[in-house]
């Protein structure tokens, strides 16, 4: 398989409990982005790499949490002091620049995290 | 204003029948355009991206867009009850890589 992948699938934690999530983007793809989706909502940005230079972050993106890619490969996103609003689906994205407006991005599996 | 506004539906029509899906968008100098599919408990999958003004074809799936109306709306000819899914708009607002979704339209195909 050479999408994008993300492990773990499903996370279960209880508030107050860290978590990370890690990304393994396609293979050639320099960017990397994380979203949050909950439900009812289309996806909301979150953080976006090139290479390893993280390059923007969203507002949505309190001091708990934290996104890395130490080697511009995979990247990983860790959520401290987990709260129930942190529920949601976590996806994320790679694309590879190309000479039109944009890059498209194509998406993993994403990991769903219930925090009790 | 939403950034990216589209009829969250149920948008139901019969199989066989053409699926129309519009979205608006509120930053006159986006640049790209993209519709996804989204099953239920799944990742977002991209059907079509859209960048001139026009229409662009690929196979049953037709994307509009129209700039000066800030408008891209999504057709899906003969419509198959496995097009059943959420179909997310998404737009990159300025020169940039972020993408900005609306919420979706539940689009159901009914055999």
């Amino acid at each position: 398989d050479t999408g994008v992948s993300q492990n773990p699938r499903h996370k279960i934690t209880k508030r107050g409990q860290n978590v990370t999530f890690r990304c393994d983007p396609i293979s050639e793809h320099n960017r990397l982005y994380w979203y949050r989706q909950t439900l009812g909502q289309g996806p909301e940005f979150l953080t976006y790499f090139q290479n390893e230079a993280q390059l923007e972050k969203s507002r949505l993106l309190s001091d708990r949490f934290s996104a890395e890619r130490p080697k511009g490969s995979f990247s990983t996103l860790e959520i401290q002091r987990t709260e129930q609003g942190d529920s949601a689906m976590y996806l994320c994205a790679s694309s590879f620049p190309v000479a039109g407006p944009t890059d498209t991005q194509y998406f993993g599996p994403g990991t769903r995290l219930t925090v009790l | 204003q939403k950034e990216v506004e589209q009829n969250s539906g149920p948008l139901s029509v019969p199989e066989g029948a053409i699926a129309s899906l519009n979205c608006t968008y509120s930053d006159r100098v986006s640049q790209s355009f993209f519709w996804y599919r989204q099953y239920s408990g799944k990742s977002p999958e991209l059907i079509m991206s859209i960048y001139s003004n026009g229409d662009k074809e690929d196979g049953r799936f037709t994307a509009q867009l129209n700039k000066a109306s800030q408008y891209v709306s999504l057709l899906i000819r003969d419509s198959q009850p496995s097009d059943s899914a959420t179909y997310l708009c998404a737009v990159v607002m300025e020169y940039g890589n972020k993408l900005v979704f609306g919420a979706g339209t539940i689009l159901r195909v009914k055999s």
